[in-house]
């Protein structure tokens, strides 16, 4: 399947909103999970199943799906929000192997 | 509090072998596939391989580039996976992760050097 594109990079102001894409063609038929990595730490879970959000994600995350193309937006951006952000599906044709964007980094200016 | 604890990085020499281990705690380890997961300092995410249940059969997947190198295994008894690395690579220096996908484990630093 072909790789997961996103942006390398993505800048807002304070209180707008991010909105951070992610192709593919596998994203029309699985499932994308999002995570949020800080400088020297562990990525965290923010979106799960397109839409969904692990309760201790606050609801300014959000996940969007529209062909195969996912989106995934934070409103009301926070500097604490300025991180790496990458997307993960499952190649299907291929037993299932992780298929991961190559991040995109958000900048709160 | 569910927690997974990544050990055993280290300096090795291309050519050489590292066993890294993933501790689990807090969760139902059995029912749990395991991914390992790599970061090439100030690269992004690479998906290394995954461990499946023992219910789920047990199968086990390889990203391409560390297919027939590495081997993933578990131990369902003690709540560990094993990522046993051969043939190490100046390119397989990262940081290298364990995740159930809603827990990350903070990582272990390899690094293959002559």
């Amino acid at each position: 399947s072909s790789p997961l594109t996103q942006p390398p990079s993505v800048s807002v102001s304070p209180g707008q909103t991010a909105r951070i894409p992610c192709s593919g063609d596998v994203l029309s038929r699985q499932y994308t999970s999002w995570y949020q990595q800080k400088p020297g730490q562990a990525p965290i879970l923010v979106i799960y199943k397109d839409t969904e959000r692990p309760s201790w994600i606050p609801e300014r995350f959000s996940g969007s799906t529209s062909g195969t193309t996912v989106t995934l937006t934070i409103s009301g951006v926070q500097a604490e929000d300025e991180a790496d952000y990458y997307c993960q599906s499952v190649d299907s044709s291929a037993s299932s192997h992780w298929m991961l964007g190559g991040g995109t980094t958000l900048t709160v200016l | 509090e569910e927690e997974l604890v990544e050990s055993g990085g280290g300096l090795v020499k291309p050519g050489g072998s590292l066993r890294l281990s993933c501790a689990a705690s807090g969760f139902n380890f059995k029912n749990a596939w395991i991914n390992w997961v790599r970061q090439a300092p100030g690269k992004g995410l690479e998906w290394v391989g995954r461990i499946r249940t023992n219910d789920d059969g047990g199968t086990i997947d390889y990203s391409a580039p560390v297919k027939d190198r590495f081997t993933i295994s578990r131990d369902d008894s003690e709540e560990i996976v094993y990522l046993h690395m051969t043939q190490l690579k100046i390119e397989d220096t990262a940081t290298y992760f364990c995740s159930t996908v809603q827990v990350w484990g903070r990582g272990t630093l390899v690094t293959v050097s002559p």
